[in-house]
């Protein structure tokens, strides 16, 4: 069975500071990891994903990630937080069969401060 | 390119009572997913729908079932509601081919359980 777990269920950054968000996973098979953001009241949108090849990732909105599998992790950063990014986010994780059904994390809620 | 939609966007009913809730997929994919989106939580998968024929299902009961059409628009129907149903349903369409790994969702449907 695959499972993610999100580290913090609340992270607050300064406008212009550093984002990271941190993403931990389980999985017997190699994974396909993703980032989606939900805004209020909105469905969720891809940042971005990884299947295969290059570990660092890019995303939309100047996200990017990195995977590594020697720490079974992916986290997601942001060089400078914009006021714009206020959102929760979610990774996930898929077995790249079958269904690809998605395992979601319990989210993390991005605060920026002014 | 249309995006994935569903309706209605807010529902409310009462303990017992039956739901149908409707989902278009984007234009271009044959698979759509359903997951449930209890308040504060991550999306957990309920099944999915490939070519008409369920393809993989989540742990939930037979009272949620669902149905795919040939225009590959799909619906999830849940008999006997219990105020734990209560939640955001979100339904996700996937490509064909090599990018069925990706899933686009919709804004959802809230539903209310009273």
């Amino acid at each position: 069975a695959q499972s993610v777990t999100q580290l913090g269920s609340h992270v607050s950054v300064s406008e212009g500071a550093l984002v990271l968000l941190r993403c931990n996973y389980s999985s017997s098979v190699p994974p396909y990891l993703f980032w989606y953001v939900q805004y209020p009241n909105q469905g969720l949108q891809l940042l971005l994903k990884y299947t295969t090849g290059a570990t660092l990732v890019k995303g939309i909105n100047g996200f990017e990630a990195e995977f590594k599998k020697s720490e079974t992790s992916f986290h997601l950063t942001k060089p400078s937080a914009h006021m714009s990014d206020a959102a929760e986010y979610f990774c996930a994780v898929s077995d790249g069969q079958g269904a690809q059904k998605l395992v979601f994390g319990q989210g993390t809620r991005l605060t920026i401060n002014p | 390119e249309t995006g994935v939609t569903q309706s209605p966007t807010h529902l409310i009913k009462t303990r017992g009572q039956q739901v149908t809730l409707r989902c278009s997929s984007q234009s271009g994919h044959n698979t759509v997913s359903w997951y449930q989106q209890a308040l504060g939580q991550g999306p957990q998968f309920i099944f999915q729908y490939y070519r008409e024929e369920e393809n993989g299902r989540g742990n939930f009961p037979p009272r949620f079932s669902g149905l795919q059409f040939p225009n590959y628009s799909s619906e999830l129907n849940v008999n006997a509601l219990e105020l734990d149903d209560s939640a955001l349903y979100l339904c996700a369409s996937s490509p064909a081919g090599t990018r069925r790994e990706t899933q686009y969702f919709g804004p959802g449907t809230r539903l209310l359980v009273l």
